[in-house]
């Protein structure tokens, strides 16, 4: 089976500008997930999609928006880049099951700096 | 916000010792997870424990649940080099439990 595998692994903005982070999920996953993991923190819950609509979303402001396409992969978008923003982007992929125990798969993450 | 608190922040022991990590937790769950991330790398789940459950095994891992004490715990076994990591807990953030909130982690470290 093919993992989770994210795109680009490391990346540095200017402050201001705009990036896109893309994901492929694990095939027969239907869910792709974001997270933000600052140096030293646990990861940060950003937003879920499940078939192309959101499905929940965290403390983030709307500056951070996604994308979901029809063979699951994903993209995370962030506009205005600031400083904080300088952090471990993580993508994960489940299988949406109605007694809500599907482990989360992991890809290695995109390192952002933003200077 | 961090929902799960893992203590201690950091541990280090050496061969064949056993490790144990503690995670508090604020509000109520469906279930655990444990995950466990090698430096600069993905998280890798290790287990989950439902609600309902007290105890769970996975090989060298042994995780315990107390529900009422809102806290879990993961003791790993004669442990190994290859077992250095951080080491988190996760709570279900809605009810599909399929989106969790993670602690800050306990990095374990592990010595030959």
């Amino acid at each position: 089976e093919t993992g989770v595998t994210q795109s680009p692994t490391h990346l540095i903005k200017t402050r201001g500008q705009q990036v896109t982070l893309r994901c492929s999920s694990q095939s027969g996953h239907n869910t792709v997930s974001w997270y933000q993991q600052a140096l030293g923190q646990g990861p940060q819950f950003i937003f879920q999609y499940y078939r192309e609509e959101e499905n929940g979303r965290g403390n983030f402001p709307p500056r951070f928006s996604g994308l979901q396409f029809p063979n699951y992969s994903s993209e995370l978008n962030v506009n205005a880049l600031e400083l904080d923003d300088s952090a471990l982007y993580l993508c994960a992929s489940s299988f949406l099951q109605g007694s809500g125990d599907s482990p989360l798969h992991f890809g290695n993450g995109t390192r952002l700096t933003v200077t | 916000s961090q929902q799960g608190e893992e203590d201690p922040q950091a541990l280090s022991i050496q061969e064949g010792e056993n490790a144990t990590m503690n995670c508090s937790y604020k509000t109520s769950i469906n279930n655990l997870q444990w995950y466990r991330q090698n430096s600069g790398r993905g998280l890798v789940h290790l287990i989950l424990i439902r609600s309902n459950e007290r105890e769970k095994h996975s090989g060298r891992l042994r995780v315990t649940l107390d529900t009422s004490k809102k806290s879990s715990s993961l003791l790993i076994t004669a442990s190994r080099a290859a077992d250095t990591a951080s080491y988190f807990c996760a709570t279900d953030f809605n009810q599909a439990g399929t989106a969790l909130i993670f602690g800050k982690g306990t990095t374990l470290s592990v010595s030959s």
